[in-house]
């Protein structure tokens, strides 16, 4: 089955303690994204990807990294955790890097994620 | 920058009711148009798209049209039913990093 799988689906975690949400997809697809999405400010992207080795910020990109060392997989790393960081994430993939944007993005269940 | 404005919900309608989600978009160029749909603990499914105006996008009853002079793309469906209800979200996107600009998104609840 073609999806986008996110692991863990819920974590709570304090503050300062580095962790890393993993994000894989089974389409081969060139393009990958992180989004953010918190109550009243909808979904803002936060890193994404065009290809392996291609990386660069999005809208919201303090805090975070990333990185594809790999096209399936596109890691978001929280070096160190804040409280403002507490929100629900979802990773997205679409099959053109290149394109010009009409391509559907393909999303993940979600990781929702706590900081103490 | 860009932006999308959706009506505020929550929309509760009875079964078999007519269905309107109106959504404006703000953008230079010409972006790509999207709904999704986010069904209660699930991640974003893609309902729809149009890519250029006068496009219209379907799938499952709905329907949108792109409308450039009006920068509209309004979601309708004929006739709702309970399992259409959740939170419906409208999308532009351009090229580049290709970054979904969403609208705060629109809850749907169908009663019986």
């Amino acid at each position: 089955e073609a999806q986008v799988t996110q692991n863990p689906r819920y974590l709570i975690t304090v503050t300062g303690k580095k962790l890393t949400v993993t994000c894989s997809q089974n389409m081969n697809h060139e393009y990958m994204s992180w989004y953010r999405q918190d109550p009243g400010l909808g979904l803002r992207q936060i890193y994404y990807s065009m290809n392996v080795e291609v990386t660069d910020k999005g809208d919201v990109p303090e805090g975070y990294k990333v990185s594809r060392k790999e096209k399936r997989n596109f890691p978001l790393i929280l070096e160190s955790p804040s409280p403002n960081q507490t929100s629900l994430y979802f990773c997205a993939s679409s099959p053109d890097g290149a394109s010009f944007g009409g391509d559907t993005q393909y999303f993940g269940p979600g990781t929702r994620l706590t900081v103490l | 920058g860009d932006s999308v404005t959706q009506m505020e919900g929550p929309v509760t309608l009875s079964e078999e009711a007519f269905l309107t989600i109106n959504c404006t978009y703000t953008a230079t160029g010409y972006p790509s148009l999207f709904w999704y749909v986010q069904y209660p603990g699930e991640g974003l499914q893609l309902l729809l798209k149009a890519t250029k105006a006068d496009d219209k996008g379907s799938n499952k009853g709905f329907e949108a049209t792109y409308r450039k002079e009006t920068t509209s793309f309004h979601l309708e469906k004929g006739s709702v039913q309970v399992s259409d209800s959740a939170v419906y979200f409208c999308a532009l996107v351009k090229g580049g990093r290709r970054a979904l600009t969403f609208g705060s998104g629109t809850r749907l609840q169908v009663q019986p």
